[in-house]
């Protein structure tokens, strides 16, 4: 499986600022995805993020305020804009099984926990 | 639409006794289902998988898991826990096609007493 990490590990930011958080992938692929998960909850998706595409946003979460990048196919970018204390959440991503029938297997960075004051 | 339902909010079983989770799904098709665990602190850790074939699937850590199509479950079991084992377990069902998302379940919270 791919080795995945996520810049920073934890922050704790002020309301109204943004912050961007980065997952790097030691191998190619194809499916990279954001994930938040709020205090005592469970994961719930914000985006799927594919190389040379515009990342396709779950109902809830808008480009502008979540907006992603994806320059290559080892690294994404997630930044949380304009943030309230409602954002403070571990943010983590995932990616997709990089070949063949199993491609559904996705496994995840150890996440970026955030708290917003 | 997709749905994971894991009813136990929390478990707390002796170490060395045997272990049940539980997790019912409600999908259209033939489901790919997953058991994740999160240890305090950490990231989500694929314990197994299962896709088709076998409807017993072996996974890490001496966990096992079995697909019951009747039922829509997909319990996780272990037959002997260690205190190591104390964590969050989350049930995930994926779908096929071009979105390959997953839809996660509320988690069960795992405590072991010594």
């Amino acid at each position: 499986s791919a080795v995945i990490s996520q810049k920073p590990s934890r922050d704790i930011c002020q309301r109204g600022t943004s912050l961007t958080i980065q997952c790097q992938v030691d191998s190619q692929v194809t499916m990279m995805f954001w994930y938040r998960q709020q205090p005592g909850q469970s994961l719930t998706l914000i985006a799927t993020a594919n190389q040379g595409s515009e990342a396709t946003y779950e109902s809830g979460f808008v480009i502008d305020k979540f907006p992603i990048s994806r320059p290559n196919l080892t690294f994404s970018t997630l930044t949380v804009s304009n943030m309230s204390p409602e954002d403070s959440s571990i943010y983590l991503c995932s990616v997709g099984a990089s070949q063949g029938p199993l491609q559904e297997t996705q496994y995840f960075g150890p996440g970026t926990r955030l708290l917003v004051l | 639409a997709q749905s994971v339902t894991q009813p136990d909010i929390h478990i707390t079983v002796s170490e060395g006794a045997s272990l049940e989770l539980r997790c019912n799904y409600s999908y259209g098709a033939t489901p790919y289902l997953f058991w994740y665990v999160q240890s305090p602190g950490q990231g989500l850790q694929l314990l197994l998988k299962y896709f088709s074939g076998d409807t017993l699937v072996q996974g890490i850590k001496g966990f096992e898991a079995e697909f019951k199509r009747s039922q829509s479950s997909f319990n996780l079991r272990k037959p002997s826990v260690h205190w190591s084992d104390a964590a969050e377990y989350f049930c995930a069902v994926g779908s096929s096609g071009s979105s390959y998302k997953l839809i996660f379940g509320s988690g069960t919270r795992l405590l072991v007493r010594p």
